[in-house]
């Protein structure tokens, strides 16, 4: 069975603060891991890694993929108070995204 | 449309009625998603559509549930006899047909679900 695993799980830090998150998985037919950010219901689509090593970068965000370890970081620099929410990875395969339970980040003035 | 619309955004009903979820996809999205989200969880996996048909139910929970599709468009998610533990936000998803590796898959607000 497909399972990706976040952490921590919960984080909390203050304005300016640098965050790493953490995404291991173990998924078959393994096509793509993706970040997506959940501040009400919807989640929004972050970024979509296929190739190991090769950073993403949107602004204060940034992440990177090993193949080979199974494990993706999104790292958040600079951190401000509208970062605070829950950050889902996801694991794709042919056509499934299998989801970890996210890490909820808490970002205080 | 813009984006995935579902409706209704709430619902409320008691323990042993039905409910019908809708989800319209981004118009050209042949491939649509439904997961099921409780409280403090990620997003469980419920079924894919790949047009009308659904190649993977894998993630039903029961026979309870069931789910269909029109006119490669519009889907319904049907709960049966609900009960306090469907208790969740059901959340639609849509993509484009599979191109390699993009399964960049677009969500639409949800349906928060309370049984009492």
């Amino acid at each position: 069975e497909d399972k990706v695993v976040q952490s921590p799980l919960s984080l909390v830090v203050h304005e300016g603060d640098t965050v790493t998150l953490n995404c291991s998985y173990e998924v078959t037919n393994f096509r793509s891991l993706l970040w997506y950010k959940q501040e009400k219901k919807a989640p929004t689509f972050l970024f979509m890694l296929t190739s190991s090593g090769i950073e993403k970068k949107s602004g204060r965000l940034s992440s990177i993929l090993d193949k080979k370890e199974l494990f993706s970081i999104l790292n958040i620099t600079a951190t401000q108070t509208g970062d605070s929410a829950i950050y889902l990875c996801a694991g794709g395969s042919n056509y499934k995204l299998t989801f970890g339970k996210g890490t909820l980040l808490t970002v205080n003035p | 449309g813009a984006g995935v619309s579902q409706s209704p955004s709430n619902k409320v009903t008691e323990k042993g009625k039905d409910v019908e979820l809708r989800c319209d996809p981004i118009s050209g999205h042949t491939a649509l998603y439904w997961y099921r989200q409780r409280l403090g969880q990620g997003l469980e996996f419920l079924i894919y559509f790949q047009g009308n048909s659904a190649p993977d139910k894998s993630g039903l929970p029961s026979d309870r549930f069931s789910a269909e599709r029109t006119g490669e468009s519009v889907s319904t998610l049907t709960i049966q006899r609900t009960q306090q533990e469907d208790s969740a936000v059901y959340l639609c998803a849509s993509s484009f047909p599979l191109a390699g590796a993009n399964n960049e898959q677009f969500f639409g607000p949800g349906t928060r679900l309370t049984v009492l």
